[in-house]
């Protein structure tokens, strides 16, 4: 099983900062990436897929990098909405999530 | 808009077994996979399984195997799962989640939204 570390588990920015959040794979998994945002008591949304293509409607303020083990989910201009937990993915070789990281109000 | 409606909330005794819907809506049901995930209170995402809703080919969690099992009804575009021997452990909600393309190796989107099961005597 292909293992996803995300780092760091909890991310303290201002509104108006930049946050970057990173996932490692165990293994390489290509450019096979998916990011999620997570707000409580909701299901997750997509954000990002193939490592840094924005799905439909996400704000140009989420990219992503990286490809084979290391990755990253920026957020350029942290907005009130975007305080969340953020889950990446990895779908190269089944399916596994990483740990989450939160992102919290500083 | 593609949409997956979820049954609602379940609470089960240990031992019991629960079965969860998940209809689909504004695609062709049969051409895409669906997937479900757990994710136990303040924990992460936990991938359960998948099937193919066009044959009903089911692949599962090494760590579930031989206590879930995931069906379909492609006359009302619904996928189930059931789980078996539920423990506290088992606590959590469960999220059925649609493979975005056609192929088997795909991100998931959309997800539904969501069915807490609690087990508890």
């Amino acid at each position: 099983e292909i293992v996803m570390t995300q780092s760091p588990a909890t991310l303290s920015v201002s509104p108006g900062e930049r946050a970057t959040l990173s996932c490692r794979a165990s293994q390489s998994v290509s450019s096979n990436l998916a990011w999620y945002q997570q707000k409580p008591g909701q299901a997750p949304r997509l954000l990002i897929y193939g490592a840094s293509t924005r799905a439909t409607g996400i704000p140009a303020r989420f990219s992503g990098s990286g490809s084979g083990t290391e990755f990253t989910l920026t957020i350029s201009s942290l907005q009130s909405e975007d305080f969340a937990v953020y889950y990446c993915q990895q779908y190269n070789n089944w399916w596994t999530f990483g740990q989450g990281t939160k992102v919290e109000i500083k | 808009q593609v949409q997956l409606v979820q049954s609602g909330a379940e609470v089960k005794k240990p031992g019991a077994s629960v079965k969860v819907s998940c209809k689909a809506s504004g695609y062709t049901f049969t051409s895409y996979y669906m997937h479900w995930v757990r994710q136990a209170p303040g924990q992460g995402l936990e991938w359960m399984g998948i099937i193919n809703p066009s044959g009903g080919s089911t692949s599962y969690a090494q760590k579930l195997q031989g206590r879930v099992t995931m069906t379909r009804d492609t006359s009302t575009s619904t996928v189930y799962m059931e789980l078996s021997s539920l423990r506290s452990e088992d606590t959590a909600v469960y999220y059925c989640a649609r493979g975005a393309g056609e192929q088997l190796n795909n991100w998931f989107d959309p997800w539904g939204q969501g069915t807490l099961v609690t087990v508890s005597s």
